[in-house]
């Protein structure tokens, strides 16, 4: 079945510092869609950016990201980490043409100190 | 917008307890999802519905129970809550199918004493 992996646990920063969250991901469907939520503490988990197509890079709020098909992989990345970015963020997997639910990965707690 | 309320916000119980967490959303969308949140290990999908009466299992489906009871309410009913269980569960709905982004709720918190 399908399955999202997110090796980090905790990533750790400076503020300043680039950020990158790994996203791989095994799927048998060919257009699924990939997506990034953030967790902000004490508020709802929301959509952060999503992405379907190959190669194309998909931006929002400072982050970006680009699916790449050919290594079943969607990370996340920002060039300079603020410590508003602190949270925790969830890559997750939906095929485009049927019901079943998202397939999310175990998050990545990312945390940026002064 | 829409928006989706979860009720209660916290809920404490005792072992062995039936407990209902309730989830309403007025997006209009036809899908709605049931999650537990722990701590590394993500967000695991206990129930979902794709229309109203319909059920769908997750991964995490044993020891609870779902309804639809219209297309804007979900429910989740813990049979028996285990002792020293603490968890968030969280209430999503979406519509446009497999393309469309999950709205979440702002979750309940269950501890079990």
């Amino acid at each position: 079945g399908d399955s999202v992996t997110q090796k980090e646990g905790l990533v750790t920063l400076t503020e300043g510092l680039p950020v990158m969250l790994n996203c791989t991901y095994q799927t048998i469907y060919s257009n699924a869609f990939l997506f990034w939520y953030v967790h902000y503490l004490n508020e709802s988990p929301r959509l952060l950016l999503k992405s379907s197509t190959d190669n194309k890079r998909t931006e929002h709020q400072g982050f970006h990201a680009t699916l790449h098909k050919s290594s079943s992989s969607f990370h996340l990345q920002k060039s300079s980490a603020q410590l508003s970015d602190s949270a925790l963020y969830y890559c997750a997997l939906s095929p485009s043409n049927n019901n079943n639910a998202p397939r999310f990965g175990a998050g990545t707690k990312l945390s940026v100190k002064p | 917008g829409g928006i989706i309320t979860q009720t209660p916000k916290f809920l404490i119980g005792q072992e062995g307890q039936k407990l209902t967490l309730k989830c309403q959303q007025n997006f209009n969308h036809d899908t709605m999802y049931w999650y537990r949140q722990d701590s590394g290990k993500g967000l695991r999908l206990i129930y979902y519905s794709i229309t109203e009466n319909d059920l769908q299992k997750g991964d995490l489906s044993e020891g609870y129970d779902a309804s639809r009871e219209k297309k804007s309410s979900f429910s989740l009913t813990v049979t028996s809550a285990q002792k020293n269980e603490m968890a968030v569960f969280l209430c999503a709905s979406r519509g446009l199918g497999g393309r469309g982004e999950q709205y979440f709720g702002p979750g309940t918190r269950l501890t079990v004493l």
